[in-house]
């Protein structure tokens, strides 16, 4: 069983729309972190969210930790072809400092 | 380097060969840890090393996967008699210590990406 969700799996849009990807758990959380892979690279950490309901910004991207912390929330706007690549949702894993990932949402967005 | 370092980016083997992947952490991190992506599994944490000391090998799939960490630093992770469910990207991650997310940053490396035929 995936400890988290991620949806959509895949999401292809056009430059210049905006879009929401999910991560959702039936488990609650002391905080979450997503993460950008680009192609032939490793994961890159851009945002911990940590209190229930907080949100936070990040140029055009929109985090949102759910007010009972078993999900959250990833809100681009007017996407770029620069933001391609896998958005991962993390939590630590149970047993200690090691990241437990979600499968991901695969972003294609061209010009 | 300024980053994480591993070693190499590619490695083509044989089913059945023993493979060594190094993995070269950013200077002056304590912890140190191993995840495998693939296809189907997504990201899977492996080991991790709080200097030398391996608290957590929970990840690790079989009694075929190893690694080790000498001087507080290089950490190879050695894979024996592969198997071609061992394809993967074997990624490395460091952060200046080991502690619980809030604080927790894992910086990756590039990873290096396993073929076995």
């Amino acid at each position: 069983t995936q400890l988290l969700e991620q949806s959509p799996q895949f999401l292809s849009i056009q430059e210049g729309e905006n879009l929401t990807v999910y991560c959702n758990s039936s488990s609650v959380f002391s905080s979450l972190q997503w993460y950008r892979q680009e192609p032939g690279e490793g994961p890159v950490l851009l945002v911990t969210v940590v209190t229930g309901g907080e949100v936070k910004k990040l140029k055009r991207l929109t985090f949102q930790f759910g007010d009972a912390r078993k999900d959250s929330s990833l809100h681009i706007t007017a996407a770029q072809p620069g933001d391609t690549g896998l958005y991962l949702c993390a939590v630590n894993s149970n047993s200690g400092y090691a990241l437990n990932f979600g499968k991901g949402t695969s972003l294609l967005v061209t010009p | 380097g300024a980053g994480v370092s591993q070693s190499p980016s590619n490695k083509v083997t044989e089913k059945g060969k023993d493979v060594e992947l190094r993995c070269d952490p950013i200077s002056g991190h304590t912890a140190l840890y191993w995840y495998r992506q693939s296809l189907g599994q997504g990201l899977e944490f492996l080991i991790y090393f709080q200097g030398n000391s391996a608290p957590d090998k929970s990840g690790l799939p079989s009694d075929r996967f190893s690694a080790e960490r000498t001087g507080g630093s290089v950490s190879t992770l050695t894979i024996q008699r592969t198997q071609q469910e061992d394809s993967a990207v074997y990624l490395c991650a460091s952060s200046p210590m080991a502690t619980f997310l809030a604080k927790n940053i894992q910086y990756f490396g590039a990873g290096t990406r396993l073929s076995v035929l």
